[in-house]
């Protein structure tokens, strides 16, 4: 069974700081991964999306690259700023499951807050 | 441009009351709907997709049903509710066989009392 981690689960940095954020999946046969940032009490809103067969992806500030063999996503943002402040969630789709919908798997997100 | 909505946006229920969420999609057909429950510092968990009107599936057995009468409204219903089922829920959509990316909707942050 496909399982998602993210470390660190919190992480506050100064304003202007470049960060990385993590993400390890156990299971390397995944279709696609993406990222998505959750602000308080909102519903969850797609940055990048990265198909298995490509290396990084690009938007922005953020870049997120993906390292299937090794089973890691790092999301980069550069030159951080307060309105970042969220969490952020990865999610991974494997290449075969159950039924046509494809269900996605998610880690538990990493809360950024970015400080003025 | 596809929107998604979502309500109510918060309810507050006594343990032992039904419950219905309802979710629709505009500008789109035929999408892929599901439905996540986020429990308070966890990852979302899926609770059921549907890829058509009447095909519901299940991914955890709960006290909780999902219907989808029409193409693009999913609802979540339960006929009693139990603490555990504080939440927020999250609906969701794709396009069938198309990039993937799930967008979604704002969600419903439910207190069971």
């Amino acid at each position: 069974k496909q399982e998602v981690t993210q470390i660190p689960a919190a992480l506050s940095v100064p304003e202007g700081e470049n960060l990385v954020l993590n993400c390890s999946f156990t299971d390397s046969a995944i279709y696609n991964l993406q990222w998505f940032r959750q602000d308080p009490g909102k519903g969850l809103t797609s940055l990048l999306l990265i198909q298995s067969s490509q290396r990084e992806q690009t938007s922005g500030r953020l870049n997120a690259s993906l390292d299937k063999s090794s089973g890691r996503s790092t999301l980069y943002i550069a030159a951080s700023q307060p309105g970042d402040s969220a969490t952020y969630l990865c999610a991974v789709r494997p290449i075969v499951s159950s039924g046509s919908a494809r269900q996605l798997t998610f880690g538990s997100g990493t809360q950024l807050t970015v400080l003025p | 441009s596809q929107t998604i909505h979502q309500w109510p946006a918060t309810l507050v229920q006594p343990v032992g009351s039904p419950l219905s969420l309802e979710c629709t999609v505009e500008g789109t057909s035929n999408p892929n709907l599901y439905w996540y429950r986020q429990a308070a510092g966890r990852g979302l968990q899926l609770l059921f997709y549907s890829v058509g009107i009447g095909q519901i599936s299940s991914e955890v057995p709960q006290n909780l049903s999902a219907s989808r009468p029409q193409d693009r409204q999913f609802i979540l219903s339960s006929k009693k509710l139990l603490l555990s089922d504080s939440g927020f829920y999250l609906c969701a959509w794709a396009t069938s066989g198309g990039t993937d990316t799930q967008y979604f909707g704002p969600g419903t942050r439910l207190t069971v009392l």
